[in-house]
């Protein structure tokens, strides 16, 4: 199995909600990132998990909050998002030692409103 | 300056033709450079890397990077309709073994026309 997924595909989430995005893998991957994507723009570094443990954020507002409650699962805790949110968040795993190597997920589209 | 530099295109060109993608760095330290192929609201698809500098060829790919000029480049050959999408290149230092996040550029909008 060479894939990673997330769910939901698509979410629209008002301003007051709390939603959460989902990332599975099953490569045995020990390294797992969020991305965020907006429109005609290159994927942004939002956090990095190595064996489990946060070991990179890059200053992501707090109404992000990340988790990772296994090797093959990662979450992502929405709450309180801005329009300004709205963007393509990527999932992606990867060795620790071979973060070249990088496997994306589709990608959850998240609107706020 | 930013850390990573690609023309967003669009690049269209016919069917058959060799395709040239091009990206410039500022930071010194990167020392891996990859290829990813995005298609429209898909996520990022890995086409090649290469360490430090020199060519990696792969089918109708290769890809070059000279360090110092701090320049790299995807060649397709042979293009077809279905190469069609964004090519964005990445690249990252040395994390000493472990984890390490992307910097990507702005990805270039390729279109082959049959």
């Amino acid at each position: 199995d060479t894939e990673v997924t997330q769910t939901p595909k698509h979410l629209v989430m008002g301003m007051t909600n709390k939603k959460s995005l989902k990332c599975e893998q099953h490569m045995g991957h020990r390294a797992m990132y969020w991305y965020k994507q907006k429109a005609k723009k290159p994927p942004e570094l939002m956090f990095v998990y190595s064996y489990e443990k946060l070991s990179i954020n890059e200053s992501v507002p707090s109404r992000f909050s990340p988790e990772c409650p296994n090797s093959s699962l990662l979450n992502l805790h929405l709450h309180a998002l801005q329009p300004e949110d709205s963007a393509l968040y990527l999932c992606a795993s990867s060795y620790p030692g071979v973060s070249h190597e990088q496997f994306f997920g589709p990608g959850t589209r998240l609107t706020v409103l | 300056q930013k850390e990573v530099e690609q023309d967003p295109g669009p690049l269209s060109v016919p069917e058959g033709a060799i395709v040239s993608l091009n990206c410039t760095y500022s930071n010194s330290a990167f020392q891996y450079f990859m290829w990813y192929r995005q298609y429209s609201r898909k996520g990022p698809e890995l086409l090649m890397y290469t360490y430090s500098s020199g060519n990696k060829e792969d089918g109708r790919f290769t890809a070059q990077v000279d360090k110092s000029s701090k320049y790299i480049s995807l060649f397709i050959r042979d293009s077809q309709p279905s190469d069609s999408a964004t090519y964005l290149c990445a690249m990252r230092a040395p994390s000493g073994g472990g984890a390490d996040g992307l910097t990507f550029g702005k990805g270039t909008h390729l279109i082959i026309q049959p």
